[in-house]
């Protein structure tokens, strides 16, 4: 089983709707959690933590869901400059480093 | 600017002939890590340092030769490139020695053709 799994899309939206998927971790001791954004195979930026209260910047939002071990990300009223490939990344813990998802693909259509 | 450098942005060669790419980083990051990036498997971890003169492996370090002599660089080494090393390569870093809690600052990217 893959430390960190995602749905890879892609998911096609139009401007405006809004876009959601989660991204599953396999270890339940795993302590933190990111969301990159990574366009065309240029370098992944982060995009935000994922704090275990959830937290939101602007029109995303991340949340955690420790019992079930997977966070989300939503993405409200999407822009056309929001096509990316988002990645999930998570600790592995007892070692320092992380393991990445493959992404999920975000098309937004005007 | 802060950033991190990486070079060559992109190089074919062949099999057997030994390159470097080489990282720059100039924020005095501790922590710095090697990824390679392959359609479909994400980014997978190759070499990481905590600090000068301390490196680790990653996730598929074999092939692979980095070192750690100065804190702002961190050269990655294939000794012997073979084509199933043909991949995207990014170098990151990042603050304080747990770089699993901070946010890492990749570079550009190397594209590394091996024929």
């Amino acid at each position: 089983r893959k430390e960190v799994e995602q749905d890879p899309g892609p998911f096609n939206v139009p401007e405006g709707a809004t876009v959601a998927f989660n991204c599953t971790y396999s270890n339940s001791a795993s302590q933190s959690f990111f969301w990159y954004r990574q366009d065309c195979r240029k370098e992944p930026k982060l995009l935000m933590s994922v704090y275990s209260s959830g937290n939101e910047d602007g029109r995303f939002t991340a949340q955690l869901n420790r019992a079930s071990q997977y966070i989300s990300l939503l993405i409200r009223d999407s822009k056309l400059s929001d096509s990316a490939t988002y990645l999930c990344v998570v600790n592995i813990p007892d070692d320092y480093k992380l393991s990445f998802g493959a992404g999920t693909t975000v098309t937004v259509r005007a | 600017e802060a950033q991190v450098t990486q070079n060559p942005r992109y190089l074919i060669t062949v099999t057997g002939k030994k390159l470097t790419v080489t990282c720059s980083q100039n924020m005095n990051h501790e922590y710095m890590s090697w990824y390679r990036q392959d359609p479909g498997l994400g980014l997978r971890q190759i070499y990481y340092s905590m600090n000068v003169e301390v490196t680790d492996k990653g996730d598929v370090p074999e092939g692979y030769k980095v070192s750690r002599k100065e804190k702002r660089n961190f050269p990655l080494i294939l000794e012997s490139p073979s084509p199933n090393q043909t991949s995207l390569y990014f170098c990151a870093s990042s603050p304080g020695s747990g770089g699993y809690y901070n946010e890492q600052f990749f570079g550009p990217g190397t594209r590394l053709t091996v024929l």
